[in-house]
């Protein structure tokens, strides 16, 4: 199956920007996913991008795509307390079953 | 238009018991998926159902493991006999289906935190 790679932790200060990084195996995913994932609850959809794209950004998310290296980044400006989660990329196979990376707990200091 | 809702939100059982977990999938999706969550991971795929089928198990354990997903009613996912590796907690997700426009996105539920003693 897919393998899909994360850096585990990432430390920032509220109001910097954070950079989550992700690797990908299947290139023929349609689309690439970014999950977020509070302390005890379910994943909350962020963003996605289509796999033509290299960039979409929405609101404080800016979403990085580069089909040639497999790579994937999400980029949070401006980042806040709020924003202290753990964050998953996920890509699906042609058969719809998505494949996660480990996560990225992303911890935002005051 | 509720989201996937799932029951119970945590479960304990004993080494040896059954645990049901249920899912209903949001209002108009055909598609559910069970996923695992265990201890400081990410989520593993376990199962895809449409009504009524089985679409892909291949994440599921052999043993002690089934889903289902019928006509009427949640999906099912049920653990036979837990032991403590089950320990975990499932998600379950849906889409409507190859029709939408973005037929991939997933809709998570909440997801069932399971503790065997």
């Amino acid at each position: 199956g897919e393998d899909v790679e994360q850096s585990l932790f990432l430390s920032v200060r509220e109001g910097d920007s954070s950079v989550i990084n992700c690797t990908y195996t299947d290139s023929s995913s349609t689309y690439l996913y970014w999950y977020k994932q509070e302390p005890g609850a379910g994943l909350q959809l962020l963003t996605y991008i289509f796999s033509n794209m290299d960039m979409k950004q929405d609101q404080r998310l800016t979403v990085l795509l580069n089909k040639k290296d497999k790579h994937l980044s999400l980029r949070i400006a401006d980042t806040q307390t709020g924003d202290s989660a753990i964050y998953f990329c996920a890509e699906p196979d042609n058969f719809n079953k998505f494949y996660f990376g480990s996560g990225t707990k992303l911890n935002v200091k005051p | 238009n509720a989201g996937v809702m799932q029951n119970p939100r945590h479960l304990v059982r004993r080494r040896g018991q059954e645990a049901r977990l249920r899912c209903s999938p949001m209002k108009g999706h055909s598609h559910v998926y069970w996923y695992r969550q265990l201890p400081e991971e990410g989520l593993k795929f376990m199962v895809y159902l449409q009504k009524e089928n089985i679409i892909d198990e291949s994440g599921m354990p052999k043993e002690r493991f089934s889903a289902e997903f019928p006509k009427e009613g949640p999906s099912i996912l049920r653990i036979q006999q837990v032991v403590r590796g089950d320990s975990a907690a499932y998600f379950c997700a849906s889409s409507p289906g190859a029709l939408s426009g973005r037929a991939n996105e997933q809709f998570f539920g909440p997801g069932t935190r399971l503790t065997v003693l």
